[in-house]
Formats: structure tokens, C-alpha cells, sequence
């Protein structure tokens, strides 16, 4: 059973615009939360984090908010530049367990 | 600079081949992982290694299996290759589960 899940196959955004991504994960022992972005016939790069004490985390262009008794997490590009258009995948992890679930991502087209 | 080498980008091998995966980390991590990524299935857990000769089952463990003699190495094997693990393969290392993981840039697997 999928315990991570981001039910947007993809999201087509103008250039200079907000790209509002979406996570939602059933595990409510999942303490840790990740962002990665991959281009195609590249490894995954890693965005940014956020800890289950926050429920903001801000990096340059790129904020992930995180709404634990929704078990809910979104990641918020702007503006969003054509160089953003990859695929994106949230992960999460327990401080208790050792390893990531991943989601089956989301593919974000920024249109110039 | 960090770095997590996979020692091939694509690969082609025959139905019923063994074929090894090696992947390689430079930044003393504990944990090492092997991921495939599948269109619409996002990226799935095959097999991970919190120590050396230490591993677990991921979600997908079935046709493969891994070793790790030396803390910096991981190997996947495919015991019998068969058209149905073409797929990209990605390694990952991290230093623990609330910290981020780093991935290797992947091979693309066709078994023909």
C-alpha cells in the first residue's frame, strides 16, 4: 500500500508563476519529509526538507508547508522558471524506521 | 562535493543473464539503498543496507539480490535477468533517515 502519495500526474504552470505541488502520506509515525527533483536520465537531486517540529521551511524560491493532522504536505515554487520543469518526488521517513517511501511524483511543466 | 557513483549510465544485457549494479559513496554513510523508477509507479525500494554485510528487503525484492562488503560499496545483482526488470536503477546513500539522501545518476537497464 502506497503510504506516500501525490495524486497529480503532472501540473503545467506560466513562467513567473506560484507551481503549487502536493503530497498527502498515511503513516502518522513519518516524522521527516523530504522534496527531490529529477530530470530525465539523471538521479534524483535533493530540494528541500522539513521536520515534523515545523510547519514551514523556506529555501531561496522553494517553501514546503507541512500540515501534520492533515497529513499534508505541499511544495511552492516562485516564480517558477522554466529550468523548474522536472518531475518531482516527496519523501518520508520515521526516525524510528531506516528507510524513504517516495511517492509516484508529479511532472511540473513551466511554460515560458 | 559529495558523490555516489553508479559504475554504468545505461546498460544493455540478454534474458537470463546475471548482471551486477555496482554503485559506489565517497561520504562515509551508514545507508545505502537500491530504487528502480517506472513510469507512473514513481521510485520503489528493492533492497537496503544500514551496515556493512547488513541488508533488508525493500517493497520489490523478488528476482534480485545485493551485496555490501565494504562500507563505501553496494551491488545490486540480477540473478537471471528477464525483460521485465528493464528499468532505471538508482543507488542512494544517506547518513541516517532525518537527514537527506543522495542518489547516483542512474542506469538505464534494458533487458532484451
Amino acid at each position: 500500500d502506497q503510504q506516500v502519495k501525490q495524486n497529480s500526474p503532472s501540473l503545467s504552470v506560466q513562467e513567473g508563476r506560484i507551481s503549487i505541488l502536493n503530497c498527502d502520506y498515511t503513516n502518522s509515525m513519518f516524522d521527516y519529509f523530504l522534496w527531490y527533483k529529477k530530470y530525465p536520465a539523471e538521479g534524483p537531486t535533493f530540494l528541500i526538507s522539513i521536520s515534523s517540529i515545523k510547519d514551514k521551511n523556506e529555501d531561496g524560491r522553494f517553501t514546503v508547508f507541512l500540515n501534520k493532522s492533515a497529513k499534508h504536505l505541499s511544495l511552492h515554487i516562485v516564480p517558477s522558471q522554466p529550468g523548474d520543469s522536472a518531475v518531482y518526488f516527496c519523501a518520508a521517513s520515521a526516525l524510528s524506521g531506516n528507510q524513504f517511501y517516495f511517492g509516484t511524483g508529479t511532472s511540473l511543466t513551466v511554460i515560458p | 562535493d559529495v558523490k555516489v557513483t553508479q559504475s554504468s549510465r545505461y546498460l544493455v544485457k540478454r534474458t537470463g543473464e546475471k548482471v551486477f549494479l555496482e554503485c559506489v559513496q565517497d561520504m562515509d554513510h551508514e545507508n545505502m539503498f537500491w530504487y528502480r523508477q517506472d513510469p507512473g509507479l514513481g521510485l520503489r525500494l528493492i533492497y537496503f543496507s544500514y551496515d556493512v554485510k547488513m541488508k533488508e528487503k525493500g517493497d520489490i525484492p523478488e528476482g534480485y539480490s545485493v551485496s555490501r562488503e565494504k562500507k563505501e560499496r553496494f551491488s545490486l545483482i540480477l540473478e537471471s535477468a528477464s525483460t521485465n526488470q528493464t528499468s532505471m536503477y538508482l543507488c542512494a546513500s544517506s547518513s541516517g533517515v532525518n537527514t537527506e539522501a543522495f542518489f547516483g545518476q542512474g542506469t538505464r537497464l534494458t533487458v532484451v
